[in-house]
């Protein structure tokens, strides 16, 4: 069973503090994503990997940065939370390899954690 | 720009009837559709996958349509049970930048009442 894990399932911190949201995927997929959820707008991608050290803008990338130094693990960044920072984050990995002919294959989420920034 | 359109409003139906979700795009031409599941405060769920060649595929209860001249695809869920009732995303390819993407609409939510 493919497992995506995610450090915290809720998180409340201030503004201006650097926050750091963690996920880790146990099948060695060599796609992972990061989302954000809101009422009414549906998962947005902030950033994407589609190979270790390797990151791509998704979406909506302002105030955010990411970081993959191992292939398993995918950390996303708040360099300083705001309040309209406040969401649910969603990781997701999928299983295809890296290359613009091959089709990507169905993304596994993790659990989300609920970010609420005061 | 790319616009992805399932219906915000909730879908109330009664245990055993047939459950349709509506997903409708423009000014796109995706490769293949994905349809997910989401419960409250959880992260989605693959369900099926349909590509751009196929009419219609099924799982179980589950059928999806795709139909790239009406540029909408069609969620069945048939003989719905209360267990059914979930928030349901639909999700298209978007080839940008070089690389294939996924584009989320923002859910339409599924009731099934006893």
């Amino acid at each position: 069973d493919v497992k995506v894990t995610q450090s915290s399932r809720y998180l409340v911190k201030r503004t201006g503090e650097k926050v750091f949201l963690e996920c880790v995927q146990d099948m060695d997929h060599e796609n992972m994503f990061w989302y954000r959820q809101d009422p009414g707008l549906g998962l947005r991608l902030i950033y994407f990997s589609y190979d270790v050290k390797m990151k791509e803008k998704g979406d909506i990338p302002e105030g955010y940065s990411v970081s993959r130094e191992k292939k398993e693990r995918f950390s996303l960044i708040l360099e300083s939370a705001s309040t309209n920072q406040t969401s649910m984050y969603l990781c997701a990995s999928s299983p295809s390899g890296a290359g613009e002919w091959e089709l990507p294959d169905t993304q596994y989420f993790g659990p989300g954690t609920r970010l609420t920034v005061l | 720009s790319q616009k992805i359109e399932q219906n915000s409003e909730a879908l109330n139906i009664q245990e055993g009837k047939t459950a349709t979700l509506t997903c409708n795009y423009t000014n796109y031409s995706p490769a293949y559709l994905q349809w997910y599941r989401q419960d409250p405060g959880r992260g989605p769920v693959f369900l099926l996958l349909i590509r751009e060649n196929e009419k219609e595929k099924r799982k179980e209860r589950l059928k999806v349509t795709f139909d790239t001249t009406l540029k909408q695809s069609l969620f069945h869920i048939t003989a719905s049970q209360p267990a059914d009732s979930a928030t349901y995303l639909c999700a298209l390819d978007l080839f940008s930048g070089g690389y294939n993407k996924l584009i989320f609409g923002a859910g339409t939510r599924l009731a099934v009442h006893p």
